[in-house]
């Protein structure tokens, strides 16, 4: 399998539950991030890992936490959710953090709370 | 704060028209300007622009940067339906920062 691999593709949770997003990157990239994205607004972006260091947004809540245990995965776990944080998330690495930084973005998760 | 500005925010063409997509931006530290295209989920990877004046051209695709005006644009010459999109511009400024715009929603109508 290659490039950007999220799952799962759709999730409807309620504002109680605990999920988790997961993203794999077959690319060898040394850099991963994580993107909403919500209707008619850009892209947001909410936390980058490069070389497993998380480089944080501090405007995410933090029902939102982010893990990166390899170069290869990344994980959003969300609990305690509002109905505004339904959007697509995604996941998306780079080769080179520093410069030229081209992302190559999965599909996306689309996340449903409510 | 960076900001990247988009226009027009949609688009309907008829197959075989030309498109111009704008981007204005303001991104401190500018390193570059990318263009990506998103179809149905995904945003796929379309030009990577860093030098003013230079056209970057892929088939029916092209595109430029204005370093001293802070814009580029995307040109798409002889649409097709499979050209219906939403493509997305991003000023990428400090290290792993891309600051995106809201995004063309492109329509190519047969």
């Amino acid at each position: 399998e290659t490039g950007v691999t999220q799952t799962p593709r759709h999730l409807v949770m309620g504002m109680t539950n605990k999920k988790s997003l997961k993203c794999e990157q077959h690319l060898g990239h040394n850099a991963m991030y994580w993107y909403k994205q919500s209707a008619k607004k850009p892209l947001e972006l909410m936390f980058v890992y490069s070389l497993e260091e998380r480089v944080e947004n501090n405007s995410v809540p933090s029902r939102f936490s982010p893990e990166c245990p390899n170069s290869s995965h990344l994980f959003l776990h969300l609990h305690t959710l509002q109905p505004e944080d339904s959007a697509l998330y995604l996941c998306a690495s780079s080769q080179d953090s520093f410069g030229a930084n081209v992302l190559t973005f999965g599909a996306g998760s689309r996340l449903t709370v409510l | 704060e960076d900001k990247v500005v988009q226009s027009p925010l949609s688009l309907v063409v008829h197959e075989g028209d030309t498109v111009t997509l704008n981007c204005s931006y303001e991104v401190t530290n500018f390193r570059s300007l990318l263009w990506y295209k998103q179809e149905k989920k995904a945003p796929t990877f379309l030009f990577m622009l860093t030098s003013s004046g230079i056209e970057k051209k892929s088939g029916r695709l092209s595109s430029i940067l204005d370093k001293k005006e802070l814009f580029s644009i995307l040109n798409i010459t002889a649409t097709q339906t499979g050209d219906s999109a939403i493509y997305l511009c991003a000023g990428e400024g400090s290290a792993r920062q891309l600051t995106f715009g809201s995004g063309t929603q492109l329509t190519v109508l047969p």
